[in-house]
């Protein structure tokens, strides 16, 4: 069945990178997506691959995509306590209107 | 700024009530989704519509229903509202064919049900 599975929780000091890490299951999927969602709010969406990418970066996110492993994440560098947020993982199936979500990582950033 | 506007942020309702959860968007998106955010599930779809008039449902209907008269206003409805229903809730709108520009979501409605 359809499913994309994340960590829950992420803990990084400001400065340090962070690495948030998927893994999905529908080898269909065309594209993928990280949403950030902060305190209160809504999704906002953060950045996507297609899937025949690799690597898509874009300033201080790195998206790196393992098609082989079903496995996606995102890096964000020198990470500042305003990237304190939830990141969800989704894949968008094809043939269908659906995105798959996943649970989201609650990423904290100690000063 | 494109925007998708949910009509109310936070919300108390009683057990038994019949609830109404609006959300406008002003982007001309066919696709419109109603999904729920509980912590550790992350989002579930309960509805969405693909076109005016036109509803399918997601993989938690039940106890909802949704209506979609105009193409930028969806509504999610909740017949008998329960204490499980107690929730944070999210609209979303997307254009049909440009999946590369995901989804648009408002800041969602927190529902209690007491």
């Amino acid at each position: 069945g359809e499913d994309v599975e994340q960590s829950l929780f992420l803990s990084v000091r400001e400065g340090d990178s962070s690495v948030i890490n998927c893994t999905y299951t529908d080898s269909s999927s065309t594209y993928l997506y990280w949403y950030k969602q902060e305190p209160g709010a809504g999704l906002q969406l953060l950045t996507y691959i297609f899937s025949n990418m690799d690597m898509k970066q874009d300033q201080r996110l790195t998206v790196l995509l393992n098609k082989k492993d079903k496995h996606l994440s995102l890096r964000i560098a020198d990470t500042q306590t305003g990237d304190s947020a939830i990141y969800f993982c989704a894949e968008f199936l094809t043939g269908g209107f659906k995105t798959i979500f996943g649970a989201g990582t609650r990423l904290f950033v100690k000063a | 700024d494109v925007k998708v506007t949910q009509s109310s942020r936070y919300l108390v309702k009683r057990t038994g009530e019949k609830v109404f959860l609006e959300c406008v968007q002003d982007m001309d998106h066919e696709n419109m989704f109603w999904y729920r955010q509980d912590p550790g599930l992350g989002l579930r779809l309960i509805y969405f519509s693909y076109d005016v008039k036109m509803k399918e449902k997601g993989d938690i209907p039940e106890g909802y229903s949704v209506s979609r008269e105009k193409k930028e206003r969806f509504s999610l409805i909740l017949e008998s509202a329960s204490t499980n229903q107690t929730s944070m809730y999210l609209c979303a709108s997307t254009l049909r064919d440009r999946p590369v520009l995901g989804y648009t979501f408002g800041s969602g409605t927190r529902l209690t049900v007491v």
